[in-house]
């Protein structure tokens, strides 16, 4: 089945350290999101891409940087994980024709210790 | 884009009809309804949009009053599987890329 995939669906890592979770998709879709959320809180957009054009999010801290190396794979490095960025990170995609209509993966969950 | 309202939880008697209710009165005229929800520890998943006319597919029917101020997610027959968070969002309809934004949802607990 098409669908997204993310790993590792579970990540521990020191307060400092860099992390990088992925994603991956076999739907062809054109944008690829990440969302951060955290405990019981709505998922929180980080940046997306539309093709290969990255664009980021206001609010999210330099400290996530994001790389997609080709339309199947998109990368979230987090370089000096803190405390406060203990989540969940959700990867989603679109179409273009329906552009509203997002496929999730089932996250990735960071804890920092 | 229109402000939604949720209640923040509802319950559900395992087998009845769950019918979540979502507040839009400023939708425009070209602003679409969609419902998402999360199971816990899931990713969301895509549920039905619509933008004046009931719609009804596999998971659900949505109910858009005529004057589209509110609408009203409705699973026919609630299972304990169908706990979760709903999110009730207000877009226009995008054939580019939409920065879908999540509020707080509604809570569904199905009871047994």
């Amino acid at each position: 089945d098409a669908m997204v995939i993310q790993n590792p669906r579970y990540q521990v890592t020191q307060f400092g350290k860099p992390v990088t979770l992925s994603c991956s998709q076999t739907l062809n879709h054109n944008v690829m999101y990440w969302y951060q959320q955290k405990s019981s809180q709505a998922p929180k957009l980080l940046f997306h891409y539309y093709d290969k054009d990255f664009n980021n999010e206001a609010d999210t801290p330099d400290n996530f940087q994001s790389r997609r190396p080709n339309t199947s794979f998109c990368f979230l490095d987090i370089r000096s994980p803190g405390l406060g960025d203990a989540a969940m990170y959700l990867c989603a995609t679109s179409a273009r024709l329906r552009a509203n209509v997002l496929t999730f993966g089932a996250g990735s969950r960071l804890t920092v210790l | 884009d229109a402000k939604t309202t949720q209640p923040t939880s509802m319950d559900c008697a395992e087998g009845r009809a769950a019918n979540l209710p979502c507040n839009h009165s400023t939708i425009s005229g070209n602003e679409y309804v969609y419902w998402y929800r999360q199971i816990h520890s899931q990713g969301p998943q895509y549920i039905i949009h619509g933008l004046k006319n009931n719609e009804t597919n596999e998971m659900a029917s949505l109910i858009i009053t005529e004057d589209r101020k509110s609408s009203t997610l409705i699973l026919p027959h609630a299972t304990l599987r169908d706990t979760a968070v709903y999110y009730c969002i207000v877009r226009y309809m995008k054939t580019s890329y939409d920065k879908v934004i999540f509020g707080p949802g509604t809570s569904l607990s199905v009871i047994p």
